[in-house]
């Protein structure tokens, strides 16, 4: 399974956006990249998951390099609401649910 | 469509008690995976199984845990004469197929257990 690593955490103001990015170097040809959102005393909750260049969708945006070592995960104009833990995976489609989560990145959004 | 359930949401044990924690699944998802969270720590995985079926046990201590998933009613992780080290939250998650298209998995609130 690639090891991710990522940063303990990050601070942010309202409105700011917010990128983290996620190491993962010995990725796998057939690895997705996908990230969840955990808020305290909540069980993790989906966002995003790419294979490679960008993906978009309502809440986040994932920007993965030509050699996918690497990943970064932008939150736009985030909200003090965005405050939680979020956590970047890496694995088969076939086995995500074995995926061991790493402590994650604890981001927390200021007024 | 009702989410993820778990039961219950707190649960305080003695020492040496039986805890039991409960999982139904979203409605049309056969896949249940169990992970323990301990505080300040990710997830980590303990046991995935289909209906009436363990498939994948791999994190589950080898004593005192067990799980099971039976035909009709929910995913029991069961956790035979608890120590102070199992206070923890415990997830479920279920997803309709292995490797849901997505890749998400869907997570209940989670079932936080204290051990006196």
């Amino acid at each position: 399974l690639a090891k991710t690593t990522q940063p303990i955490s990050m601070d942010s103001y309202e409105g700011q956006e917010v990128n983290i990015t996620c190491s993962h170097n010995n990725i796998a040809t057939n690895d997705y990249i996908t990230w969840y959102q955990q808020f305290p005393s909540q069980g993790p909750r989906f966002i995003i998951q790419g294979y490679k260049t960008k993906v978009t969708n309502e809440v986040a945006s994932l920007f993965i390099p030509a050699d996918r070592k690497s990943s970064t995960l932008s939150l736009p104009r985030v909200s003090l609401s965005d405050t939680a833990v979020y956590y970047c995976l890496v694995g088969l489609t076939d086995s995500w649910g074995k995926l061991q989560f790493g402590a994650g990145t604890q981001v927390v959004v200021t007024p | 469509n009702a989410g993820v359930m778990q039961n219950p949401r707190h649960l305080v044990r003695r020492r040496g008690q039986e805890a039991r924690l409960r999982c139904s699944p979203m409605k049309g998802h056969s896949h249940v995976y169990w992970y323990r969270q301990l505080p300040e720590e990710g997830l980590k995985f303990m046991v995935y199984l289909q209906k009436e079926n363990i498939i994948d046990e791999s994190g589950m201590p080898k004593e005192r845990f067990s799980a099971e998933f039976p035909k009709e009613g929910p995913s029991i992780l069961r956790i035979q004469q608890v120590v102070r080290g199992d206070s923890a939250a415990y997830f479920c998650a279920s997803s309709p197929r292995q490797g849901a298209d997505t890749g998400e998995l869907f997570f209940g609130e989670g079932s936080r257990l204290t051990v006196l």
